[in-house]
């Protein structure tokens, strides 16, 4: 099983601030990373595909990088709306993984 | 609108068994495989199972293999989820989620529906 893991746990960030999170696989997975948004109380939001891709209807701060075993989401200009956990997973080998997420609070 | 709708949930004794249900509408169901996602109170996302488009394929994750069986009814745009022989550990909220094709990452989630194992 890949494992997943995010770094920081945790961030709190004043507005208009840019956020880092970094995920790293336990073996290389190609670009098969994916980034979600999830607010309290709702679904996941999927953000980016493979690594880098953003998805439909994201806004364009947010961004990905990265390919084999290291890859970073970043937010750029942090709105207060953004405050959420974010998840990295990965589809390149089953089972699929989740990294263990990062919650972003506003300051 | 395309949009998954979950239910099925609720209170169940250790032992016993639920089905989930997940309602399809708004995308050809037929054309895309589809898993299930579980979080538990408080904690992160986990895989729980997945399911090809023609039910050619399917897994589940070790922690409920030998429990847990997906399916789908493509006619009536559903899937299912058959958890048998709950335990505690079992009580989540459950997700129903789209895989987008080529990609494999999960683009559409239904809202959840909560399973809760307790005597």
């Amino acid at each position: 099983e890949i494992v997943l893991t995010q770094s920081p746990d945790f961030q709190s960030v004043t507005p208009k601030e840019k956020v880092t999170i970094t995920c790293r696989a336990s073996q290389s997975i190609g670009s098969s990373l994916h980034w979600y948004q999830q607010k309290p109380d709702q679904s996941p939001k999927l953000l980016i595909n493979y690594a880098s891709q953003s998805f439909s209807g994201v806004p364009s701060r947010f961004s990905g990088s990265g390919s084999g075993t290291d890859f970073t989401l970043t937010i750029n200009s942090l709105e207060a709306e953004d405050a959420a956990t974010y998840y990295c997973h990965q589809s390149s080998s089953l089972p699929h993984t989740f990294g263990g997420g990062t919650k972003v609070e506003i300051k | 609108e395309v949009q998954l709708v979950e239910s099925g949930g609720g209170l169940v004794k250790p032992g016993g068994s639920l089905r989930l249900s997940c309602a399809a509408s708004g995308f050809t169901f037929s054309s895309y495989s589809m898993h299930w996602v579980r979080q538990a109170p408080g904690k992160g996302l986990e895989w729980v199972s997945s399911i090809s488009s023609s039910s050619g394929y399917i897994d589940h994750a070790d922690s409920v293999k030998g429990r847990f069986t997906i399916s789908r009814d493509n006619a009536k745009n559903l899937l299912y989820l058959q958890m048998n022989s709950l335990r505690a550990e079992d009580t989540a909220v459950y997700y129903c989620a789209r895989e987008l094709p080529v990609a494999t990452s999960m683009d559409v989630w239904g809202k959840g529906t909560t399973v809760t194992v307790s005597s």
